[in-house]
């Protein structure tokens, strides 16, 4: 079975600096996807950013990067000039890429506050 | 168009009471998903449907009665629940075979509240 650990039950960050939120997994698969989603307080889970493992480029999308280190089981998000709309929990979770209702499987979440 | 969409948005119903959260989707997903989120804790699955078929069902007590009649609405029926049960419910949808990627796309959730 997989698992996924998120070790940081809550971090701040000043706005417009730069925080890294961490995530490892272990699985024995070689194949699986890896993803970011944010869920603000207003509670609509987002989906962030995904990592196909297969892909050693790490993902980007705007302000948001993941570290992606497959061989560690390692899967960080860094998000840059942070913003106080980023105010929220963050859930890594992690999915077989044998069928494609594999279902998620959740780290316990990240709460992260942006401070003005 | 990501939409899910989720109905009611808050539901207070009574241990006694009969109640359906509805969800739909409009992106040709073949795979719907229900989920239970407790406050500060990740979502916890309780049923997959893949092509109206249900494929995975966690175990989930029989008061609990999921329904997909088409392939972009996924109904949960509710009876003689628990206040333990009280908790937001999350509906998520994705692609299946032949898709390029298969993240899930969530609703905003109903906050069901058993009095």
């Amino acid at each position: 079975a997989q698992t996924v650990t998120q070790s940081q039950p809550e971090m701040s960050v000043q706005e417009a600096e730069t925080v890294t939120l961490s995530c490892t997994y272990d699985t024995s698969e070689n194949n699986y996807y890896l993803f970011w989603y944010k869920q603000p307080p207003s509670r609509q889970m987002i989906l962030v950013i995904r990592q196909e493992a297969y892909k050693q480029q790490n993902a980007t999308e705007n302000r948001f990067s993941v570290n992606f280190q497959k061989a560690a089981k390692s899967f960080s998000l860094k998000i840059s000039d942070s913003q106080l709309g980023d105010t929220a929990m963050y859930f890594c979770a992690f999915m077989n890429q044998r069928m494609g209702n594999t279902p998620l499987v959740f780290g316990k979440g990240t709460r992260l506050s942006v401070i003005a | 168009d990501t939409e899910v969409t989720q109905t009611p948005k808050h539901l207070v119903m009574g241990m006694t009471n009969k109640k359906s959260l509805k969800c739909e989707q409009h992106m040709g997903h073949r795979a719907m998903y229900w989920y239970k989120q407790k406050a500060k804790k990740p979502p916890e699955l309780m049923f997959v449907y893949s092509y109206e078929k249900l494929s995975i069902n966690e175990s989930v007590p029989s008061r609990f009665s999921p329904e997909c009649p088409n392939s972009s609405l996924l109904n949960l029926h509710l009876h003689a629940l628990q206040p333990e049960d009280s908790a937001l419910y999350l509906c998520a949808s994705s692609q299946t075979r032949g898709g390029s990627s298969y993240e899930q796309y969530f609703g905003p959730g109903t906050r069901l509240t058993v009095t």
